[in-house]
């Protein structure tokens, strides 16, 4: 069973950092296209940023709302996922989902439990 | 960025009912629509992606059609694990949009 489990989520003050991990098991990683996804209290889905596969050198994609602040890594050989989240803001507050696409490149298919991060002073 | 519209917003039906969901998007995205389901506190589950394709383990029960602007997800008969809010996402270009939400009660 492939199985996706968050970590690294808690309360940070504004300005602040965290690093999210995902890891994966039940599955080859490196052949897929990942996604982060959050969604904040009371509200819908956001995408945040993707990370594709080694054949697409690993190369990334963010929304505007965290471009420059947010940063999407992996490794491959501990099947995991991260998102480093600098200058955070209030407003990033969310619970955050990782996505792994396994059927296609875009088919969001895996997601995480999901991770609570709360920017607050 | 593409903008993502679904109605309704929210919906109350009964168990047995015949329940569709409109998604419409601002630009033409072909066929790359994804459709979600969300129970309170839980993860997303994908229900179908490119517009029409059930996702593995998902009943047949969800149907998905459109292309272009406009698409519908139907349940052919409501039942009780099938109240929660559903999210239409377009993938067709950077950055990927997620609809707002239709939220389905009894």
């Amino acid at each position: 069973e492939v199985q996706l489990v968050e970590s690294g989520g808690g309360l940070v003050q504004p300005g602040g950092s965290l690093r999210l991990s995902c890891a994966a098991s039940g599955v080859t990683f490196s052949g897929h296209y990942m996604d982060w996804v959050r969604q904040a209290p009371g509200k819908g889905l956001e995408w945040v940023g993707r990370s594709r596969n080694k054949a697409n050198s690993y190369s990334t994609e963010y929304a505007a709302s965290v471009k420059g602040r947010f940063t999407i890594s992996r490794d491959d050989s501990k099947n995991s996922l991260y998102l480093q989240m600098d200058s955070l803001k209030t407003e990033d507050t969310a619970v955050y989902y990782c996505v792994l696409n396994v059927v296609a490149n875009d088919a969001f298919d895996i997601w995480g439990q999901g991770t609570m991060v709360t920017v607050s002073s | 960025d593409i903008q993502m519209t679904q109605s309704p917003s929210s919906l109350s039906a009964s168990v047995g009912d015949r329940v569709t969901i409109t998604c419409r998007t601002s630009q033409d995205i072909r066929k790359y629509l994804a459709w979600f389901q969300q129970k309170p506190g839980k993860a997303p589950k994908s229900l179908i992606y490119a517009a029409s394709s059930l996702q593995s383990g998902v009943p047949s029960k969800f149907s998905g059609s459109g292309s272009g602007t406009e698409f519908t997800l139907t349940i052919s008969s409501l039942q009780p694990e099938d109240f929660a809010t559903y999210y239409c996402q377009q993938y067709n270009s950077y950055p990927y949009t997620f609809g707002p939400g239709t939220k389905v009660d009894i």
